[in-house]
């Protein structure tokens, strides 16, 4: 089976423009989560939904931020505008509910930089 | 303080020795404890998990839990080359999804 399947794997650009990241799920998984991942302050939830439904985006840094899940096999996190503190790597996970909770598979990562 | 603690490292150990990478947690309501590994450049990959006080062992690796402590710890027995990675500890709060993460202690194993 396909894993967690995430595009772009690297995306520069300038401060300013929007960015549009993008993840397919294990298909059959209930749970969608979006991390970000810096040196500074490691792995971090952003957001997860669960049957399409967003859960808890506590984590969402402001208003720049957002995400959608328009079914079960898609979703987007899209920064606008971007900024210089936004580089990182954002991941994509998926679990299923009655899988070992807490185990989640990890897209491959979309490496931000904001010039 | 942080929820999740862990030393950054590098934790540095020759090949065959035990790798010992601790955490400690902040959350008294923390039910869930998991560990996983990330080679450089990859994605977090789950290697362990453990609920209860006490030991738990998979293969080389030992998982160690003491929720009076606050204080989860994972075990390599036989360190090999190929573990060598960044470990992150993350724990569950009862029935939330939501994982959080330590920032993860490098790992090396010298041949």
């Amino acid at each position: 089976d396909a894993g967690v399947i995430q595009s772009p794997r690297h995306e520069v650009t300038e401060m300013g423009q929007e960015v549009t990241l993008r993840c397919k799920p294990i298909s059959g998984h209930d749970y969608l989560f979006w991390y970000r991942q810096t040196m500074m302050r490691g792995l971090e939830l952003l957001i997860y939904f669960n049957n399409n439904v967003p859960i808890d985006d506590s984590g969402m840094p402001e208003d720049r931020f957002s995400a959608k899940m328009p079914n079960a096999s898609f979703s987007t996190l899209k920064i606008q505008p971007s900024e210089p503190r936004d580089s990182a790597v954002y991941f994509c996970a998926s679990s299923l509910h009655q899988g070992a909770v807490g185990e989640l598979f990890f897209g491959e990562g979309s490496r931000l930089t904001v010039l | 303080q942080k929820e999740v603690e862990q030393n950054s490292g590098p934790l540095s150990v020759p090949e065959g020795a035990i790798a010992s990478l601790n955490c400690t947690y902040s959350d008294r309501g923390s039910q869930s404890f998991f560990w996983y590994r990330q080679y450089s450049g990859k994605s977090p990959e789950l290697i362990m998990f453990i609920y209860s006080n006490g030991d738990k062992e998979d293969g080389r690796f030992t998982a160690q839990l003491n929720k009076a402590s606050q204080y989860v710890s994972l075990l390599i027995r036989d360190s090999q080359p190929s573990d060598s990675a960044t470990y992150l500890c993350a724990v569950k709060r009862g029935s939330n999804y939501k994982l959080t993460f330590g920032k993860g202690t490098l790992l090396t194993v010298n041949p």
